[in-house]
């Protein structure tokens, strides 16, 4: 079973530059979450993706971060303009399906992508 | 809201020793509880996982943890590490929300075994 495929796997850019990540989740699964993980820290959720609406986007800084699953498979992040503090590792992951009763749905990662911002 | 606490953030051991990750979580109510792994250079997998039921889980690897509800803790054990056990191990907790659940993770514990 192929896994949940993230790029790029590196990238850099300088503060005020735009950068999108690309997520394609494992085939069937219905959600999808992007999380950021700054050094030294553990993942915390920006946005979770049931199919292709958001169901919780609580944490997303949406003044500079959007994301979109049109098709309900693969997605997209982007970050415009980027800040210093968002170096950090975007990890997307994905699972069968969420909701009342779901709840054992186990996540699966991808690698991620390093974004240093300069 | 919920919060997960890690005790150590690094922990350095020779090979053979026993292992022990603290994890502790803010959440009164029915929790689902995980320790994810990763090694160098490779994606956050799943070690193990406690839903419901016998409060003891055992993972891969020869990974255990212990659910105390009493204490809200679900700390990692292995009786004899490997150097292959180097890694960071993350604690996470399930919360719920307006139907969903998201997973609040700890800070991590960086592991280090020395053959």
């Amino acid at each position: 079973e192929a896994g949940v495929a993230q790029s790029p796997r590196y990238k850099i850019i300088e503060k005020r530059q735009s950068v999108a990540f690309w997520c394609n989740p494992i085939s069937g699964h219905a959600t999808l979450y992007w999380y950021q993980q700054i050094l030294g820290q553990g993942p915390k959720l920006l946005i979770q993706f049931q199919n292709n609406g958001v169901v919780d986007d609580s944490q997303l800084p949406k003044d500079r971060f959007s994301a979109e699953r049109l098709k309900g498979v693969d997605s997209t992040l982007k970050i415009q303009p980027a800040k210093l503090e968002d170096s950090a590792v975007y990890l997307c992951a994905s699972s069968l399906k969420q909701g009342l009763g779901l709840a054992k749905n186990i996540q699966y990662f991808g690698a991620g992508t390093r974004l240093s911002v300069l | 809201a919920q919060s997960v606490s890690q005790h150590n953030h690094h922990v350095i051991l020779s090979e053979a020793a026993s292992l022990e990750l603290g994890c502790n979580y803010s959440y009164g109510g029915t929790v689902n509880l995980f320790w994810y792994v990763q090694y160098p250079g490779q994606h956050l997998q799943l070690l193990l996982k406690y839903f419901s039921g016998d409060p003891l889980v055992k993972g891969i690897k020869g990974f255990e943890a212990e659910f105390i509800k009493s204490k809200f803790s679900f700390n990692l054990r292995k009786p004899s590490v490997q150097w292959s056990d180097t890694a960071e191990y993350f604690c996470a907790v399930t919360s719920f929300s307006g139907g969903y659940n998201k997973l609040i993770f700890g800070a991590g514990t960086r592991l280090a075994v020395h053959p």
